[in-house]
């Protein structure tokens, strides 16, 4: 089966840090680029951060460039994002996405999602 | 940075079409994919590539593209349509980015 399974999300103070992995299965992992793409409770799908299927390409959103760190071990199947310097507005669901076509992000859409993983950032 | 405008909601009476749009700057030049959003559960594809259904949506589903405006088009609604609908491009400058969503009601 065909699935992504994100983990590594909780509650954590402001300017804190937390790592989120995301675990694929059924599919050939190295070759589709993944993203990162989070929702603020209530409101709408923001992109966070993409990587290449070789991992040599890194993609980020304005708003975390700095702050967040994207990486891939292929070898174990598994997509991370490292988050520094953690703000409230931060707090969201985290999902991981595969694309659906070629290694390099915007090549495909995303056809596979994870359940997400909920990251609360406050005091 | 390259913008995405969806309206915040549609209605549509039940068993008529619905009509949702994704307004961007020459966006007819870019691969616009549309997802669908149900409360408490991750996205799901609906439409890639502008008009290409992934394997398991309904044919009521379908998209256009064209100048500054996608249209994601939903036939013969159902209540089980009742969902938020998100555009997504990839820009070169910007990555990829979403529109705002669009909040359907099936009425």
């Amino acid at each position: 089966e065909v699935q992504l399974v994100e983990s590594g999300g909780g509650l954590v103070q402001p300017g804190g840090s937390l790592r989120l992995s995301c675990a694929a299965s059924g599919f050939t992992f190295s070759s589709y680029a993944m993203s990162w793409v989070r929702q603020a409770p209530g409101k709408g799908l923001e992109w966070v951060s993409a990587i290449s299927g070789s991992g040599g390409s890194t993609y980020y959103a304005d708003s975390v460039k700095g702050r967040f760190t994207i990486s891939r071990d292929n070898s174990k199947n598994t997509l991370y994002l490292q988050m520094n310097s953690l703000r409230a507005e931060d707090t969201a669901v985290y999902y991981c996405a595969s694309e659906d076509y070629g290694g390099k992000p915007g090549s495909g859409a995303f056809d596979i999602w994870g359940q997400g993983t909920m990251v609360t950032v406050s005091s | 940075s390259y913008e995405l405008t969806q309206p915040l909601s549609v209605s549509v009476a039940l068993g008529q079409t619905a009509r949702i749009t994704c307004g961007g700057n020459n966006i007819g030049s870019k691969n616009v994919h549309w997802y669908q959003q149900k409360p408490g559960q991750a996205p799901v594809l609906v439409i890639y590539r502008d008009s290409n259904r992934p394997s398991g949506i309904p044919e009521r589903f379908s998209g256009s593209n064209s100048g500054n405006t996608a249209t994601l088009t939903i036939s013969r609604a159902q209540a089980g349509d009742e969902a938020d609908y998100y555009c997504q491009v990839w820009d070169s400058s910007t990555a990829w980015v979403f529109g705002g969503g669009t909040k359907l009601t099936v009425l």
